[in-house]
């Protein structure tokens, strides 16, 4: 089916481990973000990127490194993991930025960090 | 500093009855705000939008309203359906900015 792929779904990591999450889209979509979702708020922008080779910082970047070689794999790293990045990561992308349907999300990788 | 506020974590309403759900938000820059529905283990889809330029938006059982002056919009089901159960996140964006801010949700439990 089209849309955004995430891959892991699930993952625990222990604490200094390095990781990499994977999101695929398949829709031709310029624009891809990473976000993290936390009990009690909302989500939150990591890091994006408005096309193929450009990247850059959100609201929550600390901790996190990204890439956009490809224009439809958007990847989010983690170099050593801490416990504060036990999370759910949202990746969404969007054909713009000002989308009149919004932003079409993977359905999350749940990430917890012992 | 949270920028789009939902005040209500939860939210019980009877099936056919109405369903409203609010959101607030702080920064008068903000000139589009969207909904978003979240089922368990799915990402949030995106339910409807509206535009600064218009206080209400319509799409079949889903109402929008935006109050600008009162940086306040609400979403309406009408008749709410067992279906519609879910969190529903409101979120808004500056034109030209790249990001969406989120509030924290609401969960929607409509009882049959």
């Amino acid at each position: 089916n089209a849309g955004v792929t995430q891959t892991p779904k699930f993952r625990v990591l222990k604490t200094g481990q390095s990781m990499t999450l994977l999101c695929a889209q398949d829709m031709n979509h310029e624009y891809m973000y990473w976000y993290r979702q936390d009990p009690g708020m909302g989500l939150r922008l990591i890091h994006y990127s408005v096309g193929e080779g450009t990247t850059a910082k959100g609201e929550v970047p600390d901790g996190y490194n990204v890439s956009r070689l490809k224009k439809q794999n958007f990847l989010l790293g983690l170099e050593s993991a801490a416990p504060s990045q036990t999370s759910v990561y949202f990746c969404a992308s969007t054909l713009t930025g000002t989308d009149d349907y919004g932003y079409t999300f993977g359905s999350g990788t749940r990430l917890t960090v012992v | 500093d949270q920028q789009v506020k939902q005040n209500s974590p939860s939210l019980s309403v009877q099936e056919g009855r109405i369903s409203i759900l609010n959101c607030d938000y702080t920064n008068s820059m903000f000139d589009y705000f969207l909904w978003y529905k979240k089922y368990p283990a799915e990402g949030p889809t995106f339910l409807i939008s509206i535009s600064s330029i218009k206080d209400k938006n319509e799409d079949g059982r889903f109402t929008v309203f935006l109050n600008k002056s009162a940086k306040h919009l609400s979403l309406h089901i009408v008749p709410s359906q067992p279906g519609d159960s879910a969190v529903y996140f409101c979120a808004a964006s500056q034109t030209g900015a790249n990001n969406l801010f989120f509030g924290t949700g609401t969960r929607l439990t409509v009882i049959p």
